[in-house]
């Protein structure tokens, strides 16, 4: 079983639509949590950390489930920019942050 | 500021050759990562170095794979008697003291005949 989880998709979504992915994570000593974000043959740049309580920042939201070691980010309002693939990445004890596969999202006009 | 930079940004070698790829991390960043994505994957951990030290040799994938950090700064991964599974993208990250965010440079697509 692969330490960190995700649906690949594609979410194929039109512009305006709320979109959810979610991520899973074998590892209960897992400490802290982000969503990176690639561009199609570009590197991951850092997109959020996920705290316990939750955060928000613009039209992305992150939650955190430890008791389900489970991940997620909302996208509310897409936008054709964020086309993109969305990485979940866990962090445990050392400074190694264990990525995902990814998550693809193409929004349409 | 200047971001993290690697070179070459693509190489292409014959089987067996060895190459070397290098890496120079943003200015006053103590860690630096080595990942490497093949085609349609994720991220694969390779090395972490924390100043010139490696704690965590763990995902390097075999015995022809080596990497050195010199001076705090720039590090190269060496790959040695290189073979077709070995082409992907060489990602390079660092971040500073005490933080968790990696920066990623552009990567090395490392392609292998």
């Amino acid at each position: 079983r692969k330490e960190v989880e995700q649906d690949p998709g594609p979410f194929n979504v039109p512009e305006g639509a709320t979109v959810a992915f979610n991520c899973t994570y074998s590892n209960s000593a897992s400490q802290s949590f982000f969503w990176y974000r690639q561009d199609c043959r570009k590197e991951p740049k850092l997109l959020m950390s996920v705290y316990s309580s939750g955060n928000e920042d613009g039209r992305f939201t992150a939650q955190l489930n430890r008791a389900s070691q489970y991940i997620s980010l909302l996208i509310r309002d897409s936008k054709l920019s964020d086309s993109a693939t969305y990485l979940c990445v866990v962090k445990k004890d050392t400074d190694k942050l264990i990525f995902g596969t990814g998550t693809r999202l193409q929004v349409f006009p | 500021g200047a971001g993290v930079s690697q070179s070459p940004s693509n190489k292409v070698t014959e089987k067996g050759k060895d190459v070397e790829l290098r890496c120079d991390p943003i200015s006053g960043h103590t860690a630096l990562y080595w990942y490497r994505q093949s085609l349609g994957q994720g991220l694969e951990f390779l090395i972490y170095f924390q100043g010139n030290s490696a704690p965590d040799k763990s995902g390097l994938p075999s015995d022809r794979f080596s990497a050195e950090r010199t001076g705090g700064s720039v590090s190269t991964l060496t790959i040695q008697r290189t073979q077709q599974e070995d082409s992907a993208v060489y990602l390079c990250a660092s971040s500073p003291p005490g933080a968790e965010t990696q920066y990623f440079g552009p990567g090395t697509r490392l392609l292998v005949l």
